[in-house]
């Protein structure tokens, strides 16, 4: 069975802090990883995938087989990053489901 | 271009009745997947369709739960004899392939459905 574990339900940094999001995964085979993030209001949208290898609005994300986690992480904290955070994983290469976290908030304060 | 869209945006109903909710993906996209949020919870998976046909359904919780895709575009998901339990936001999901580097699935906003 496929598990992502986010154990944080709520992060509060200040602004210019760095910020790192936890996730880790339970998956027998190859996975592949993503982060979705919900701002106040909108809908859900991807925000960066592991095979991108992409930054994206200053954050990056790295595969760690390991450990199997996929923490999310940016230097400093901007206001406009407060939102909900969802680490999600399917199997590569293959039509599937995401299978999500439960979330963590992310709350940047000044 | 427009997204994915949902109707309706809120829908409240008893204990007991039936409710369909339908989903509109981009327009092209062959692959159409169907989740439910619970309070607090992260999206869970329900059923995915590649053009018509329900590739995979296993996280149809029970027959009360089915969904069609009967052109390859819009879907409609139908709870029978609704339950309490039933209460969620159901979201929609459309990728332009199920596979590959286009497999990333764009959500529409959202139905929040409350069973009283």
């Amino acid at each position: 069975a496929q598990r992502v574990t986010q154990p944080e339900k709520l992060l509060s940094v200040f602004k210019g802090a760095p910020v790192e999001l936890k996730c880790n995964y339970s998956y027998s085979g190859s996975p592949e990883l993503f982060w979705y993030v919900q701002y106040s209001r909108q809908r859900l949208q991807l925000l960066l995938r592991h095979i991108s290898r992409e930054s994206i609005k200053g954050f990056t994300a790295d595969l760690n087989k390991g450990e199997t986690s996929f923490h999310l992480k940016k230097p400093f904290a901007q206001e406009e990053d407060s939102a909900m955070y969802y680490c999600a994983l399917s199997s590569t290469g293959t039509a599937s489901k995401l299978t999500f976290g439960t979330g963590t908030r992310l709350q940047v304060t000044l | 271009g427009a997204g994915v869209s949902q109707t309706p945006s809120n829908k409240v109903t008893e204990k007991g009745k039936y409710v369909e909710l339908r989903c509109d993906p981009i327009s092209g996209h062959t692959a159409l997947y169907w989740y439910r949020q619970s309070l607090g919870q992260g999206p869970e998976f329900l059923i995915y369709f590649q053009g018509t046909g329900a590739a995979d359904d296993s996280g149809l919780p029970n027959d009360r739960f089915f969904a069609v895709r009967p052109e390859g575009s819009v879907s409609t998901l139908k709870i029978q004899r609704t339950e309490r339990g039933d209460s969620a936001v159901y979201l929609c999901a459309s990728s332009l392939s199920a596979s590959g580097r286009a497999f990333t699935q764009y959500f529409g906003p959202g139905t929040r459905l409350t069973v009283l």
